[in-house]
């Protein structure tokens, strides 16, 4: 089955120890990126990937780091995470990163940083 | 960089009216307009999207409609059912820079029976 699978689904963490979110697809889709979602915000972009190897910021990416070794795995690190980063995290891909690709969302990571 | 503005944040419709949610942009580089839907613990889902050389889209009961010289574009949901409840995110792609995405704030659509 054609998906976009996250892990943790549920994750409680304290401030500052470093943890990752896992985010793989197997559509071998060239795009990927990540959202973090607020009460009252809708979705903001962190940061996306064209391709492997391929990553720029999206528009809150401070406190997150990303990587694209691979082209179905683009992992999510909290490298310090802070209570300010609790929030709903999504991962999506896209077969390219062309305007009018449909995005294919993960099912989401909720992440509570105490 | 592109700003998405959604009105409104909350809708409340009887099952059989009609509900519309606007947005506008600001970008004109944005070329790509889609739609998504967002169940209760679920995952957004695409419903429905318009390029910018089309002036208007229709899948049965939604359609999207784009006005590029003001910069906005609206959903129209017809006939609503119950399951039509949910949060509804419109969204900007520009051309010039595919690769981000930029979000409205959501509005939460609630059709009572």
């Amino acid at each position: 089955e054609a998906q976009v699978t996250q892990n943790p689904r549920y994750l409680i963490t304290v401030t500052g120890k470093k943890l990752t979110v896992t985010c793989s697809q197997n559509m071998n889709h060239e795009y990927m990126s990540w959202y973090r979602q607020d009460p009252g915000l809708g979705l903001r972009q962190i940061y996306y990937s064209m391709n492997v190897e391929v990553t720029d910021k999206g528009d809150v990416p401070e406190g997150y780091k990303v990587s694209r070794k691979e082209k179905r795995n683009f992992p999510l690190i909290l490298e310090s995470p802070s209570p300010n980063q609790t929030s709903l995290y999504f991962c999506a891909s896209s077969l390219s990163f062309r305007a009018y690709e449909k995005l294919f969302f993960g099912s989401g990571t909720q992440l509570s940083v105490l | 960089g592109e700003n998405v503005e959604q009105h409104p944040s909350t809708l409340s419709v009887q099952e059989g009216d009609s509900a519309v949610i606007k947005c506008t942009y600001s970008d004109s580089a944005s070329n790509y307009f889609p739609w998504y839907k967002q169940e209760l613990g679920k995952r957004p889902q695409l419903i429905i999207d318009i390029r910018s050389n089309v002036g208007e889209k229709k899948d049965q009961r939604i359609a999207v409609t784009l006005n590029k010289t003001a910069k906005h574009f609206s959903l129209h949901i017809t006939e609503t059912q119950p399951e039509d409840s949910a949060v509804y995110f419109c969204a900007a792609r520009p051309n010039t820079n595919a690769g981000k995405s930029t979000f409205g704030d959501g509005t939460t659509l609630t059709v009572k029976p």
